[in-house]
């Protein structure tokens, strides 16, 4: 029953090391978000996709950067992981944009260690 | 600044009581807000969107209520069962009109039901 899978649910990478996380979703959805989030603290906005329209935080580093090939599948790509970015990932979908009635609906999150 | 504001922090209940979890939010312009329910090591998941027009609404043994006045909205849980156990987040979606908009999460409240 899930909807928005997120793969791998765990991944552990060096510092410095190039590191891609990956969400598909089958709900057809027109926008794809990625979350940051840190122990005991709220998901934190990196950016976000409607259809292809890239939106990215102005607070965002650059070493974040992301790709959304087709509707089903957005990739999160951090170029040079530090150890500040150990956190839980999460991707999240919506129908429209945040303003709407309309729900998030969350993958379980990739858990990202940085060694 | 908009802000979202929840408290307790953290509560412990025993299993079968009632609980009430408070937001505070200093957001305009106002579109909606949404109690989220996050278990540990997974995404959350929505358990009510409200607009300004609306003061109450359920989903099973969770209420919300919503005073736009005074801007605070309560998560109300009965009977609560282990499976509650988990983070409760208030998000407060900010209308800056036609499709756009900006989703302000609270830090959560960390909720343990013991047997």
């Amino acid at each position: 029953d899930a909807m928005v899978i997120q793969n791998p649910r765990y991944q552990v990478t060096q510092f410095g090391k190039p590191v891609t996380l990956s969400c598909s979703q089958t709900l057809n959805h027109n926008v794809m978000y990625w979350y940051q989030q840190k122990s005991s603290q709220a998901p934190k906005l990196l950016f976000h996709y409607y259809d292809k329209d890239f939106n990215n935080e102005a607070d965002t580093p650059d070493n974040f950067q992301s790709r959304r090939p087709n509707t089903s599948f957005c990739f999160l790509d951090i170029r040079s992981p530090g150890l500040g970015d150990a956190a839980m990932y999460l991707c999240a979908t919506s129908r429209d944009r945040g303003a709407r009635s309309t729900p998030l609906h969350f993958g379980n999150g990739t858990r990202l260690t940085v060694t | 600044k908009n802000q979202v504001e929840q408290s307790p922090q953290s509560l412990i209940i025993l299993e079968g009581k009632n609980c009430t979890l408070q937001c505070n939010y200093t957001v305009s312009p106002f579109s909606n807000l949404r109690w989220y329910k996050q278990d540990t090591g997974r995404g959350p998941v929505s358990l009510t969107i409200m607009t300004f027009s609306e003061n109450t609404k359920s989903n099973g043994r969770y209420t919300a209520t919503l005073d736009a006045d005074t801007k605070q909205s309560s998560l109300h849980i009965t009977a609560s069962q282990l499976s509650d156990s988990a983070s409760y987040i208030c998000v407060v979606s900010v209308n800056y009109g036609g499709s756009q908009g900006n989703l302000i999460f609270g830090k959560g409240t960390k909720l343990s039901v013991k047997p």
